[in-house]
């Protein structure tokens, strides 16, 4: 199979606070993780795509600042929400690639999500 | 710039019926990759299909069946005897060879009553 796990699966937290969501491959190491965001009842939004040991590359009108991408190992990414904001609250969900090819375009997998709610 | 359209918002069915998910596709690569997807209401999205441009085979597994005609660049999808479980949000997603981001659709919500 091809597992992607996300934690945590839902964080309340206090306007001006950080957040850091975990997305991990359980059983097939990812080159590229990438970050979305979902509003309800619409589609998903590619934030920004991670390659391990480089930097995020961000999608037009997302705040490099605010939301923090690292990509330490093989099977980890997270992404921080820094001084999160009521209009931050939002579905946040992580994707694995499986393989590495370059000219490849292997399929991507999906962690379970996590709901943000700032008060 | 690739696009990835599905007209369909909702469609609403009864238990056993067949049903046809739309995907309406634009991209100016010759070689390219097609995906579904389907979100329950727990959120997470399950990997259906994967497609590239050059296999236009239609394919079926199960009650699911993919219709990939590249001639109205369509890849649409069939529920086949549907059932309550199939209740879910379906996205279709386009990726450009050499590319590894995801184009999605807008999404149709299928609802399957009993």
């Amino acid at each position: 199979g091809a597992v992607v796990s996300q934690h945590p699966s839902w964080v309340i937290c206090k306007s001006g606070t950080s957040v850091k969501i975990e997305c991990r491959s359980l059983d097939f190491q990812a080159t590229t993780m990438f970050w979305y965001r979902q509003f309800p009842k619409q589609s998903l939004m590619l934030m920004a795509t991670s390659n391990e040991g480089s930097k995020a590359t961000y999608e037009q009108g997302v705040e490099k600042d605010k939301f923090l991408i690292n990509h330490a190992s093989l099977t980890l990414s997270t992404l921080t929400v820094t001084s999160a904001h009521p209009e931050d609250s939002s579905f946040y969900i992580c994707s694995a690639r499986r393989g590495t090819s370059e000219w490849e375009t292997d399929t991507q997998y999906f962690g379970p999500g996590t709901r943000l709610t700032v008060l | 710039a690739q696009k990835v359209t599905q007209a369909q918002t909702e469609i609403s069915v009864v238990e056993k019926e067949d049903v046809t998910l739309d995907c309406v596709y634009e991209t100016r690569d010759t070689t390219y990759y097609l995906f579904w997807y389907k979100q329950p209401p727990s959120g997470e999205l399950v990997f259906l299909i994967r497609r590239n441009s050059f296999d236009e085979q239609n394919e079926i597994s199960g009650r699911y069946s993919w219709n990939f005609q590249k001639s109205t660049s369509s890849f649409n999808f069939t529920i086949t005897a549907s059932q309550v479980v199939d209740s879910a949000v379906y996205f279709c997603a386009l990726s450009e060879m050499g590319y590894s981001t995801l184009t999605f659709g807008k999404g149709t919500m299928l609802l399957v009553s009993p």
